[in-house]
């Protein structure tokens, strides 16, 4: 079965400081990998995913992901915080059979001080 | 385009009572699915549909029944609703093909 974990529930950086959220996953095979971001009372919005090819993925809103097959690991980074980045991260794993589902962790919540 | 949407946005039910929730989708997808998000659990797969008329039980389906009539609407209901239901419930849809999933704004549900 697949899982994902992300270590840190909670983390707080100041504007203009550089982010990394950590997220490491189980899976049989090659995973999708995803990265979604949840503003407070707001749906999910896709900030990047990897499937295949260079393991270093560009995103949305400056974000960017590195896929470590070695460290079973997808962390999210950006070099320089803004206040807007405040909201709750999901790292999440799909399968590319069957339902192809998504197993998502549990989330990171982002705070930004000024 | 607008793509998943969900009804309501919010609702409080007292235990017992049912209701249902709706969720459209106009980007001709065939798979959707209905998650539930918990505090600190992230997001947990309730049903799934592959196309019109099929339905699958995801990791949390108990107390829940799901229709999907047509390509563009997957329905979630409550026939008893409890406590424990009390969350924020999600719509997502899957083109073909793709593995990327796009979500609707969701449903928080509020079981008094």
């Amino acid at each position: 079965a697949q899982s994902v974990t992300q270590p840190d529930i909670h983390i707080t950086v100041s504007e203009g400081a550089s982010l990394e959220l950590r997220c490491n996953y189980s899976y049989g095979a090659t995973p999708y990998l995803f990265w979604y971001v949840q503003s407070p009372g707001q749906g999910l919005q896709l900030l990047l995913k990897y499937f295949s090819g260079d393991t270093l993925v560009q995103g949305i809103k400056g974000f960017e992901a590195e896929f470590k097959r070695s460290q079973s690991s997808f962390n999210l980074r950006k070099p320089s915080v803004h206040w807007s980045d405040a909201a709750e991260y999901f790292c999440a794993v799909g399968a590319d059979t069957g339902r192809r589902a998504l197993t998502f962790g549990s989330g990171t919540r982002l705070q930004v001080q000024p | 385009n607008a793509g998943v949407t969900q009804t309501p946005k919010f609702q409080v039910l007292k235990t017992g009572q049912s209701m249902t929730l709706q969720c459209a989708q106009d980007m001709n997808h065939n798979s959707m699915y209905w998650y539930r998000q918990d505090p600190g659990m992230g997001l947990r797969l309730i049903y799934y549909s592959a196309s019109e008329g099929t339905t699958d039980k995801g990791e949390v389906p108990n107390g829940y029944n799901v229709s999907r009539l047509n390509k563009r609407e997957f329905s979630l209901r409550l026939e008893s609703a409890a406590p424990s239901q009390t969350s924020v419930y999600f719509c997502a849809s899957r083109p073909t093909g793709q593995e990327t999933q796009y979500f609707g704004p969701g449903t928080r549900l509020l079981v008094l």
